[in-house]
């Protein structure tokens, strides 16, 4: 069965910087596309961005674009958002989850932006 | 951005009663290759989202075949044809064929 562990949440400073991982297991990791999303407290979700099998094809959310980069290590069947530049409307769970095909989903990991 | 408007945002229903959701896309949700990539997710209270349904109707594996997603063009429908309690929860329409990827605004089953 898929398991997918991220970490690396927090509390920042606005205009700091967090790394969060993902830790997948039991798939084959490196056939799926993956995504992070994001929920902030007591709201609805929204689609953060994605990246292909061999990472050589990522999409951004517009108002994150510039400011995080999600990456992935197939040799270490983990994903990766390098987050800079925090604002306080970042605050929230990120989830990673596998974009097409099943529908995996962690638990989740929470970043609070705050000072 | 490809708008999902769900409704109603609040649907409280009487244990062993139907249910049905409302998702209204602002959009064709037609992908090039004729398919339609739409999915229904539910997000039990303190827990991470799980999805249900995708391409309109598609069951995922594990689901009580109770939940059934229908529609095409721009308006689709997810329905519960008995709720249970374990039902309660937010449920989400979402579209994976435009990016960047969005979800409705979530309606909350709670049980009268």
């Amino acid at each position: 069965e898929a398991q997918l562990v991220e970490s690396g949440g927090g509390l920042v400073q606005p205009g700091g910087s967090l790394r969060l991982s993902c830790e997948v297991s039991g798939i084959t990791f490196e056939n799926y596309w993956m995504s992070w999303v994001r929920q902030a407290p007591g709201k609805g979700l929204e689609w953060v961005a994605n990246i292909r099998e061999d990472g050589r094809e990522i999409n951004y959310v517009d108002s994150v674009r510039g400011r995080f980069t999600v990456s992935r290590d197939n040799t270490k069947n983990s994903l990766y958002l390098q987050m800079n530049s925090l604002r306080a409307d970042d605050t929230a769970m990120y989830y990673c989850a596998t974009t097409f095909g099943p529908g995996y989903w962690g638990q989740g990991t929470l970043v609070s932006v705050s000072s | 951005d490809v708008v999902l408007t769900q409704s109603p945002l609040a649907l409280p229903v009487t244990l062993g009663q139907p249910a049905s959701i409302s998702c209204r896309s602002s959009q064709s949700l037609v992908y090039s290759d004729g398919y339609i990539y739409l999915s229904w997710f539910q997000q039990r209270p303190g827990q991470s989202p799980r999805r249900l349904i995708y391409q309109i109707s598609n069951r995922d594996s594990g689901v009580p075949d109770r939940f059934s997603g229908s529609g095409s063009g721009t308006e689709f429908t997810l329905k519960i044809s008995r709720v249970e309690a374990e039902d309660v929860g937010v449920y989400y329409c979402m579209q994976q064929t435009r990016w960047p990827y969005t979800f409705g605004q979530g309606t909350k089953l709670e049980i009268k």
